[in-house]
């Protein structure tokens, strides 16, 4: 069965501490993305990487770092230095190679900042 | 930049009622076009895709023309059902980058 999973779905964080959202995908595609979610703004683009180990920044990069060592796998770490971090995070996917697809989304992490 | 505009919701209508989402865009080039739906609480869905001037895209109902000369890409369904209730993205991908600009998002409510 194949899909993009977020985990995990809710998560608590206190002021200061660095959290990794987790997000793996078993279709095969190239590129993926991190999107930040907030009320009446719309998705934003944080991260993607199109190919391993390579990654660019979005529009709203500063606070969050990422990964790419694996096809499967795009881990998002949010920082203490995001100063906003409460939202909803999506993962996405894209076939890649400059075809024309849509992209794929996961369920998303619901973050809170305590 | 390219960009997308769409209305600003909430969007209320009864159930049966005609929908209309305006969506559009501005592009150097020839994009393609995609209308996604969130429903609470879950991530995107793709509903309906057209990748040139003129195609439609459609799907449970819904439909969109790609229209060049207007730089449109509105959303329409004949009837609408409670179960359509959701966030509706208008997008655009262009010169095969890999990476979609999303509008704001409508909310739409359907009252029974």
């Amino acid at each position: 069965d194949g899909g993009i999973t977020q985990s995990p779905k809710y998560l608590f964080r206190k002021e200061g501490q660095n959290v990794t959202l987790s997000c793996e995908q078993n279709l095969n595609h190239d590129a993926m993305y991190w999107y930040r979610q907030d009320p009446g703004q719309g998705l934003r683009l944080i991260y993607y990487s199109q190919i391993v180990n390579d990654f660019q920044k979005g529009d709203i990069a500063e606070g969050y770092s990422v990964s790419r060592e694996k096809k499967e796998s795009f881990p998002l770490t949010v920082t203490s230095a995001q100063k906003n971090p409460t939202a909803f995070y999506l993962c996405a996917t894209h076939r890649g190679g400059g075809a024309v697809n849509e992209q794929f989304f996961g369920p998303g992490t619901r973050l809170t900042v305590l | 930049g390219d960009s997308v505009t769409q209305m600003e919701g909430p969007v209320t209508l009864s159930e049966e009622a005609f929908l209309t989402i305006n969506c559009t865009y501005t592009a150097t080039g020839y994009p393609s076009l995609f209308w996604y739906v969130q429903y609470p609480g879950e991530g995107l869905q793709l509903l309906l895709k057209a990748t040139k001037a003129d195609d439609k895209g459609s799907n449970k109902g819904f439909e969109a023309t790609y229209r060049k000369e207007t730089t449109s890409f509105h959303l329409e369904k004949g009837s609408v059902q409670v179960s359509d209730s959701a966030v509706y993205f208008c997008a655009l991908e262009e010169n095969r980058d890999d990476k979609i600009i999303f509008g704001k998002g409508t909310r739409l409510h359907i009252l029974p």
